[in-house]
């Protein structure tokens, strides 16, 4: 158990709406990190936030969104939703680097999403 | 834009066996990641290589990083089932904390 939790672990919904993934990144940890992890795309970075702020962007399409709030849970939002975002979605979270330290990401289980 | 690219993609070895694992990356960094996943779940942190030349060791797992070379190795020795998994080599772009996986290497350990 990484202490990273995600909720839900599996979500089945229908192409066109709109749903939340909820992430708890391990206790003093700062920055969160979400990825998408499909047959045919791998894992791939999306996003990250630290402390509440927008870090870093990865191949994020403009219909997901996502926000890291105050006391540090971060949730994405994937709208518009089509068959192709049917995937893995993971949270990891890490203690920042600092100037030269290492950033090792921990996991959470994941949410499974499928769309019919 | 930086590739990572794993091999082979695929690994079926028999238990007591000997092999290397390769992960390549096409652009600087020093901050080199290895992870395992088992199928169905999450990924598990198996090393954290920081800099040319550093080599862990877990058990039956060795992993070393060349950034000269651009290369890291996951080494097995004398493989047991328990290894089964897909491995995954993930690189710190540009050492600004974005992590570009590699394709992973499926692992299959059989009697």
């Amino acid at each position: 158990d990484s202490g990273v939790t995600q909720t839900p672990k599996h979500l089945i919904t229908a192409t066109g709406q709109r749903v939340t993934l909820r992430c708890s990144p391990r206790s003093g940890d700062l920055s969160v990190y979400w990825y998408q992890q499909s047959l045919d795309q791998g894992l791939q970075f999306l996003i990250q936030y630290y402390n509440g702020e927008e870090r870093a962007k990865g191949n994020i399409l403009e219909r997901f969104s996502a926000q890291q709030f105050p006391d540090l849970h971060s949730e994405l939002n994937l709208s518009s939703l089509e068959l192709g975002d049917s995937a893995l979605y993971f949270c990891a979270s890490s203690v920042v680097s600092q100037g030269g330290s290492y950033n090792e990401q921990f996991f959470g289980p994941g949410t499974r999403l499928t769309v019919l | 834009e930086l590739k990572v690219e794993q091999n082979p993609l695929f690994l079926s070895m028999q238990e007591g066996k000997n092999y290397t694992i390769y992960c390549n990356y096409s652009t600087t960094s020093d901050r080199l990641y290895w992870y395992r996943q088992d199928p169905g779940k999450s990924l598990e942190s198996l090393f954290v290589l920081l800099s040319n030349g550093a080599v862990k060791q877990e058990g039956r797992l060795m992993a070393s990083l060349d950034t000269k070379a651009r290369l890291s190795t996951l080494h097995i020795t004398a493989a047991v089932h328990d290894l089964s998994a897909t491995y995954f080599c993930a690189v710190d772009f540009y050492n600004t904390d974005k992590l570009i996986f590699g394709t992973g290497t499926r692992l299959q350990v059989f009697p």
